[in-house]
């Protein structure tokens, strides 16, 4: 079974400038999740989709943050403009469902750095 | 809110000792509590994942146990060797929309 993929692995841009991640998620898995997460610190939760419908988006900057999951399939992350705060790794994850005890599996991530 | 606490954030020890890795949490309302590790540039590998109902789970050297009631979970290592370097995160999953709440890790460092 294929696991999550994420691209790029890798992104370094200037401040100001606008940039995206892609996720794709385990075949069937209908919950995924976006985390970020800073040098240091766990992962934090930006966003979560059940299909293609948002459950949770409380913790993502609305004014420069976006994100979708066009068919409930994969997802793309947005961030525009970005700010030196926004260097992290981001990491896309799924489960089968998000109402209930479902194990979430990790994607490798995409390393952001903003110059 | 929920809020997830390792200490200490760093430690070493010498190969061959066991490790004791210790997490606490606030809110027992959880569906799950699993642990991760994670290599420097690297994402999160799975350790275990034990259940609320559960009270621990084993694989291998590893063994992870919940206290859901007292909100401790500690995931011991047997024999360590130097490739367990890494950071150890703890994390639980959330009543109702089963997030993740992490905490900050327990960076390892195993001295041959």
């Amino acid at each position: 079974e294929a696991g999550v993929a994420q691209s790029p692995r890798y992104k370094i841009i200037e401040k100001r400038q606008s940039v995206a991640f892609w996720c794709n998620p385990i075949s069937g898995h209908a919950t995924l999740y976006w985390y970020q997460q800073i040098l240091g610190q766990g992962p934090k939760l930006l966003i979560q989709f059940q299909n293609n419908g948002v459950v949770d988006d409380s913790q993502l900057p609305k004014d420069r943050f976006s994100a979708e999951r066009l068919k409930g399939v994969d997802s793309t992350l947005k961030i525009q403009p970005a700010k030196l705060e926004d260097s992290a790794v981001y990491l896309c994850a799924s489960s089968l469902s998000g109402t209930g005890d479902y194990e979430q599996y990790f994607g490798p991530g995409t390393r952001l750095t903003v110059t | 809110k929920q809020e997830v606490t390792q200490i200490p954030a760093a430690l070493s020890v010498p190969e061959g000792e066991n490790l004791v890795l210790n997490c606490s949490f606030t809110d027992s309302a959880i569906y799950n509590l699993q642990w991760f590790r994670q290599d420097p540039g690297k994402g999160l590998t799975s350790l275990l994942l034990i259940q609320s109902s559960q009270r621990e789970q084993t694989s291998g050297r590893l063994n992870a146990s919940l206290d859901k009631s007292s909100g401790r979970s500690t995931l011991y290592i047997a024999a360590s060797q130097p490739g367990d370097s890494a950071t150890y995160l703890c994390a639980v999953g959330i009543y109702g929309n089963n997030r993740l709440a992490f905490g900050k890790g327990n960076q390892v460092v195993v001295i041959p």
